[in-house]
C-alpha cells in the first residue's frame, strides 16, 4: 500500500462544476499536508497548505481528517484553467523530513 | 520572489554518456531536495542534503548516480552512464522550515531524454 493514495483520474468536468478529491495517507504522525497543483511538463507549485481546521482561498477549500486520515480539495466554479494534476503531499519528520507525494489526480475542466 | 533555479532545462543523451544537471536552491533555504518524476507519476526523491550532508539517499541508484553540495548552497546530480531507464523529469526543491507548514518549492525541472 502506497503511503500517500490519490484517485488519479481523470475528473472531466463542465465549466463552472465543483469538483473534490480526496487523498488518503497512511503515516498517522504526518504533520503538515499541501495541495499542489502541476500544469504539464512543469514543476509543482503550491496551491494550498491544509490547516487543521480546514481553509479556504478562494474557490478552493482544503480539509484535513485525522482521526480518517484524509485530506480534500473543494474546486468550486471551475474555470479552464483549473486543468492540472493536483498532487497530494504529506509531510513528517520520521527520522528526516520527509515529503511524501501521492501520484496527483487530473483534472479537465471542459467549456 | 525568489526561485529555485535548475539547467539545463533540457538534455537529451545517448545511453552510456554521463550527464550532470545543476540546482541553485532560493537563498537561505538549508534544505535542499532532488526527485524524479516519470510521466503519470509524482515525484520521488532521490535525494535530501541538509547544508552540505545528505541526510537521505536510500532511493538514489548509487551505482550510477551521485549528488553533492559541497559548500552547502548549490548542488550538482550526475548520473553516469545513463540508461534509456533514466529518461525522466529532475526536479530540486528546497525549503527551510521556519515556519509552521513547511512549504517546499520547485524548480523548473531538467527534462531528461536518455536514446
Amino acid at each position: 500500500r502506497k503511503e500517500v493514495e490519490q484517485d488519479p483520474g481523470p475528473f472531466n468536468v463542465p465549466e463552472g462544476a465543483t469538483v473534490a478529491f480526496n487523498c488518503t495517507y497512511s503515516n498517522s504522525a504526518s504533520q503538515s499536508f499541501f495541495w499542489y497543483r502541476q500544469d504539464c511538463r512543469k514543476e509543482p507549485k503550491l496551491l494550498m497548505s491544509v490547516y487543521s481546521s480546514g481553509n479556504e482561498d478562494g474557490r478552493f477549500t482544503a480539509q484535513l481528517n485525522r482521526a480518517s486520515q484524509y485530506i480534500s480539495l473543494l474546486i468550486r466554479d471551475s474555470k479552464l484553467s483549473d486543468s492540472a494534476t493536483y498532487l497530494c503531499v504529506v509531510f513528517h519528520t520520521s527520522g528526516t523530513y520527509k515529503y511524501i507525494f501521492g501520484t496527483g489526480t487530473r483534472l479537465k475542466v471542459l467549456a | 520572489e525568489a526561485e529555485v533555479a535548475q539547467s539545463p532545462r533540457y538534455k537529451i543523451t545517448e545511453k552510456s554518456q554521463a550527464v550532470a544537471f545543476w540546482c541553485d536552491p532560493i537563498s537561505g533555504h538549508a534544505t535542499l531536495y532532488w526527485y524524479r518524476q516519470i510521466l503519470g507519476q509524482g515525484p520521488e526523491l532521490l535525494v535530501q542534503f541538509q547544508d552540505e550532508s545528505v541526510v537521505d539517499d536510500s532511493q538514489l541508484p548509487k551505482d550510477r548516480f551521485s549528488a553533492e553540495r559541497l559548500k552547502g548552497v548549490d548542488s550538482t546530480l550526475k548520473i553516469q552512464p545513463a540508461e534509456l531507464g533514466d529518461s525522466a523529469m529532475y526536479l530540486c526543491a528546497s525549503s527551510s522550515f521556519s515556519g509552521r507548514y513547511n512549504e517546499q518549492f520547485f524548480g523548473p525541472g531538467t527534462r531528461l531524454t536518455v536514446l
